[in-house]
């Protein structure tokens, strides 16, 4: 089946650095990929969708300068969380999709905790 | 705009009782729906899908049908184990997978030996 790494699983960074996210798609080609944001005992929010080639579209209220996104090739879209503040820390999940894989499904990977303390 | 509304937990249940998990949604033309679930310290894995009105999205014993004139995908599987432990989602795209999920706040489920 489809499956979407990401990496790292986990990671602490001091508040003001910056932290790089990768997700990756193993056996399949994403042309659309999407970030999404789980807080503590809550749904998933999405952060923005990504389609190779082109500029990120960002969910309102979402900074575009804080979390930078990626997606250079048709298998990796990166997240970067510029400047982290402890009220960045969450966990942080893509899904990738593509057009030849079973219709209407998105294929979620791992998930990452950031922690920034 | 899109949402999803469902049943708030945490719902804990013994060993082979029956499990209905309610989920409403609001949406404009005709979404597909889906159950994921979140195993403890894992990503989301989808569970079921329905596309289309009538539909009925089953596997591992669970099953949801959707009710356009209910605006509703309950999730139902009539003997739990303890493997099914977790927490599950419900969630609606517009246009399928290459359009984003609105996820409704998820339940987590508890089965006791």
């Amino acid at each position: 089946g489809a499956v979407v790494s990401q990496h790292p699983s986990r990671v602490i960074c001091k508040s003001g650095t910056s932290v790089k996210i990768e997700c990756r798609s193993l056996d399949f080609q994403a042309t659309t990929m999407f970030w999404y944001r789980q807080f503590p005992k809550q749904s998933l929010m999405l952060m923005a969708t990504s389609n190779e080639g082109s500029k990120a579209t960002y969910e309102q209220g979402v900074e575009k300068d804080k979390f930078l996104i990626n997606h250079a090739s048709l298998t990796l879209s990166t997240l970067t969380v510029t400047s982290a503040h402890p009220e960045d820390s969450s966990f942080y999940i893509c899904s990738a999709y593509e057009p030849g894989l079973p219709s209407y499904e998105q294929y979620f990977g791992p998930g990452t905790r950031l922690t920034v303390t | 705009g899109n949402s999803v509304t469902q049943m708030e937990g945490p719902v804990t249940l013994s060993e082979e009782a029956f499990l209905t998990i309610n989920c409403t949604y609001t949406a404009t033309g005709y979404p597909s729906l889906f159950w994921y679930v979140q195993y403890p310290g894992e990503g989301l894995q989808l569970l079921l899908k329905a596309t289309k009105a009538d539909d009925k999205g089953s596997n591992k014993g669970f099953e949801a049908t959707y009710r356009k004139e209910t605006t509703s995908f309950h999730l139902e599987k009539g003997s739990v184990q303890v493997s099914d432990s977790a927490v599950y989602f419900c969630a609606l795209s517009s246009q399928g997978g290459s359009e984003k999920l609105v996820f409704g706040k998820g339940t987590k489920l508890t089965v006791n030996p």
